[in-house]
């Protein structure tokens, strides 16, 4: 069964605090994203992983860290939440190459009060 | 910077209307082109792709076809039903970084 896995599906922070986001896939897809979605923007990528320890800034980075010691866990960290990072945030993975299928998560809605 | 443009943020049919969704394209070099499509409370699903101009993608009863030269990828359906409602996605994979691109996105609305 093909899936991306995001925990948790709600969350609710206060402004300072640290927030982790957790995704895994089991297709042992070496490529791995984070996206934000955000009304009228579409989807914005945070971070690409191309493997473990493999990673690369995307279009918003700022404000985000990510972490992958493994291949089929990646992570996304708020270090000190601010409430403009409300958000859906969706992670996603694919086989790697410009023209494969990317699998996306069901999403981690983040409030931040 | 690569780039994705729908135009159409909202989009309302009835049922067996004739769908069109556009999308356009800038890209250095030679994108792959795709359509995903997003239900309430899901992430987006790929619905089919395009590698090369003058391909056509097609999946479910949606079609587009890759215009090179007008840089463009269009979404069609000949006769939309209440369950094709969906928001739908355009985008473009960055040739050579594997980043998939997306366009804002195009709310469609399909009433019985």
């Amino acid at each position: 069964d093909m899936k991306v896995t995001q925990m948790p599906r709600y969350l609710i922070k206060r402004m300072g605090e640290n927030v982790l986001l957790e995704c895994g896939q089991d297709m042992s897809h070496e490529t791995m994203y984070w996206y934000r979605q955000d009304p009228g923007l579409g989807l914005q990528l945070i971070y690409i992983s191309y493997d473990v320890d493999s990673n690369s800034e995307g279009d918003i980075p700022k404000g985000y860290r990510v972490s992958r010691k493994k291949r089929e866990h990646f992570s996304l960290i708020l270090d000190s939440a601010k409430t403009n990072q409300t958000s859906v945030y969706f992670c996603a993975s694919s086989l790697g190459t410009d023209n494969t299928e990317v699998f996306f998560g069901k999403g981690t809605r983040l409030t931040v009060v | 910077g690569d780039s994705v443009t729908q135009t159409e943020g909202q989009v309302a049919l009835s049922e067996e209307d004739f769908l069109t969704i556009h999308c356009n394209y800038s890209a250095s070099g030679y994108p792959a082109l795709f359509w995903y499509v997003q239900y309430p409370g899901e992430g987006p699903q790929f619905l089919f792709r395009a590698s090369r101009d003058k391909e056509k993608g097609s999946s479910r009863g949606f079609e587009a076809t890759y215009n090179k030269e007008a840089t463009s990828f269009h979404l069609q359906k000949a006769s939309v039903q209440e369950s094709d409602s969906a928001v739908y996605y355009c985008a473009l994979s960055v040739s050579g970084s594997w980043q998939l691109i997306f366009g804002s996105g195009t709310q469609l609305t399909v009433m019985p």
